[in-house]
């Protein structure tokens, strides 16, 4: 079975401008977690999503939002980007029966904003 | 909230040592789950081993078990029989187990070298 894919894996943006990623769960999988990591901040929670509603939030600003489409395939975007927004972006999924399922993680997209 | 700690930023070990990283956490939760994640330099987050607490034998998989002390809270990894491809940062992190919500809490991370 495939793992979890994330796309793309590597993106440079400037100051002010928007980004999205993308991130295709394992099949069967209805659960997509995203995760910031920084070295400062290290791994952040950023939300969740779950049957194409979001779930749970992060402690991030408005300008990090999500969906997830019919196939469980989910992206996030961010707006009006900042240099503090480098970082990379982890997505996760899980099958989710209700437990703490285990979070499969994707390689991740390395975003850099100049 | 809960917050988890790891209290050993950089960690080294000798092929075929034992090695043993820490991570404590705090919670007022009774069901909740552990988990140690490994990233190796291809940055790939990779689950190691799961631990839930309503069981009260520590888990194993091969090379790698746990020592869960739910009184404590504290929830240590060993790795026995280190092997050069176990270099990565290992992360601890934290599962409510209420609810339907996914959110990971996760520690600052153990950067763990194995030398020759």
């Amino acid at each position: 079975k495939a793992g979890v894919t994330q796309t793309p894996r590597y993106l440079i943006k400037t100051r002010g401008q928007q980004v999205t990623l993308s991130c295709s769960p394992i099949s069967g999988h209805r659960s997509v977690s995203w995760y910031q990591q920084t070295p400062g901040q290290g791994l952040q929670f950023l939300f969740e999503y779950f049957s194409e509603t979001q779930r749970n939030k992060g402690n991030f600003p408005g300008r990090f939002s999500g969906r997830q489409f019919s196939n469980s395939r989910s992206e996030m975007n961010v707006s009006t980007l900042e240099l503090g927004d480098s970082a990379l972006y982890l997505c996760a999924s899980s099958v989710n029966r209700g437990l703490a399922d285990t979070q499969y993680f994707g390689p991740g997209t390395r975003l850099t904003v100049l | 909230a809960q917050t988890v700690t790891q209290s050993q930023p950089e960690m080294s070990v000798q092929e075929a040592e034992t090695v043993t990283l820490s991570c404590t956490y705090d919670t007022s939760e009774n069901n909740y789950y552990l988990f140690w994640y490994k990233q190796p330099p291809s940055r790939q987050m990779i689950l190691v081993i799961r631990q839930e607490a309503y069981k009260q034998q520590n888990a194993t998989e091969n090379r790698f078990s746990v020592n869960f002390q739910k009184a404590a809270k504290s929830f240590s990894l060993k790795i026995s029989d280190s092997q050069l491809g176990d270099t990565a940062m290992y992360f601890c992190a934290f599962h409510r187990g209420t609810g339907t919500a996914s959110k990971l809490t996760f520690g600052t991370g153990t950067r763990l070298q194995v030398t020759l």
